[in-house]
């Protein structure tokens, strides 16, 4: 039963160009979130979405950061226009739809911005 | 304003003691507490959970207190080994079915043989 799947696992991109994380939540999970992590922080929380809906985007930048959860394959988180604040690792992590409030995280997605 | 703390930035124990790791929440809307363990590059794992209407659960070598007065809760690993050594985080949740988890800032913790 294989875990939640990012990729790429690493990325770098210059300043102003676009960056595109990836991720396959665990089978039978239905539920996507995606978290960020700066250097000697906790993670901090972008936005929940299920298939074809975001439900909760408090976290997410206001500008530049966008997130989609399609029908069919992948979530994606979209940073447009990447500054060197935006380096981090991009975690996300999935949830079935109902009976645990454990999130499965997965490996991880670690954007540098040069 | 950080509702999830965890005051303790690294801890040390030797193998075979006990390790106690302390979370403090400000929040009185959680509901639910996990633990989660995280590797240096890698995502972090689930661990153990507790609901607020609970002041303890225990899975093996891994026991978790609330105390919901206080507004604390610790995660006690009995024996301590040398593969505990990681990154912990608390984490805390609202009480609506699938909403954000807020995180502590994690408590480094080393076990020494």
């Amino acid at each position: 039963n294989a875990g939640v799947m990012q990729n790429p696992r690493h990325l770098v991109r210059r300043r102003g160009q676009e960056a595109r994380l990836r991720c396959s939540p665990m089978k039978g999970h239905s539920h996507v979130y995606w978290y960020r992590q700066l250097p000697e922080e906790g993670l901090k929380f972008m936005v929940y979405l299920q298939k074809e809906n975001i439900i909760d985007e408090s976290g997410m930048p206001k500008e530049r950061f966008s997130a989609e959860f399609p029908k069919e394959g992948p979530s994606i988180l979209r940073i447009q226009q990447v500054v060197r604040g935006d380096s981090a690792a991009y975690f996300c992590a999935s949830s079935p739809p109902t009976g645990t409030y454990e999130q499965y995280f997965g490996p991880g997605t670690r954007l540098t911005v040069t | 304003d950080q509702q999830v703390k965890q005051n303790s930035p690294s801890l040390s124990v030797q193998e075979g003691r006990i390790s106690i790791l302390n979370c403090d929440y400000t929040n009185s809307m959680f509901d639910y507490f996990l633990w989660y363990k995280k590797y240096p590059a890698e995502g972090p794992t689930f661990l153990i959970s507790i609901s607020s209407i609970k002041d303890k659960n225990e899975d093996g070598r891994f026991t978790v207190f609330l105390n919901k007065s206080a507004k604390h809760l610790s995660l006690h690993i009995v024996p301590s080994q040398p593969g505990d050594s990681a990154v912990y985080f608390c984490a805390a949740r609202r009480n609506q079915a699938g909403t954000a988890l807020i995180f502590g800032k994690g408590t480094t913790l080393s076990v020494s043989s």
